[in-house]
């Protein structure tokens, strides 16, 4: 079956412009999750939803990243003014949710550049 | 709040040899989940293995088993008879039981399986 896909997988984009990184989880899943992994680090939490409800938001580094899921499948995170320090691996996950431990199924990435 | 602590940055083993690799954890949940993740240098993020706080027994899946020690809050990984293709970046996770929180990562082992 159809995993966690992400897109773009790259882009490099100019300091100051806005990115979007879409992230379609597997079918089904409930939960949403957004990390952002440095070279040669774990991933760090961003943010995540159940359903289209955005649960938590306080890994966010600043206002100009936002979140959204509005139909409680695919999911955009949105880099507004991108600077240089924002240049990392996103991560998206999903898992089925119903507050079990289930475990999060990652997607590939998007690796972002700002030059 | 949750840490994970990996100690070991980088790991080498002969192959078909056993391996540990380390995972100490703290939280002040009484329920919570362990988890490790496989990333090869694709870097895709592989989910390998679970175990409960409250399980009883200690988590197996294939050559992979996870060493709980619930006293010492630890949750090595033991990899038994290495294979070259698992030579990759492990991490240890973790998150309370409770809703479906994201991941506590840590910052990862480096394995290296020499033939």
């Amino acid at each position: 079956g159809a995993g966690v896909s992400q897109s773009p997988r790259y882009k490099v984009t100019k300091r100051g412009q806005d990115v979007a990184l879409r992230c379609d989880p597997i079918s089904g899943h409930v939960s949403l999750y957004w990390y952002r992994q440095a070279l040669g680090q774990g991933p760090e939490f961003l943010t995540y939803f159940n359903y289209e409800a955005q649960q938590d938001k306080s890994g966010l580094p600043n206002d100009r990243f936002s979140a959204e899921r509005p139909e409680g499948s695919i999911s955009t995170l949105t880099i507004q003014r991108t600077e240089q320090r924002d240049s990392a691996m996103y991560r998206c996950a999903s898992s089925l949710g119903g507050g079990l431990p289930y475990e999060q199924y990652f997607g590939p990435g998007t690796r972002l550049t700002v030059t | 709040a949750q840490k994970i602590t990996q100690t070991q940055p980088g790991m080498f083993v002969q192959e078909k040899e056993a391996v540990t690799l380390d995972c100490t954890y703290d939280t002040s949940d009484p329920s919570y989940g362990l988890f490790w993740y496989k990333q090869p240098s694709s870097g895709e993020m592989i989910f390998l293995i679970y175990q409960g706080s409250y399980d009883q027994q200690n988590a197996t899946e294939g050559r992979y088993s996870l060493n709980f020690q619930k006293a010492r809050k630890s949750a090595n990984l033991v990899i038994s008879a290495s294979q070259l293709g698992d030579s990759a970046m492990y991490f240890c996770a973790m998150r309370p039981n409770s809703g479906n929180t994201p991941l506590v990562f840590g910052k990862g082992t480096r394995l290296s399986v020499i033939a």
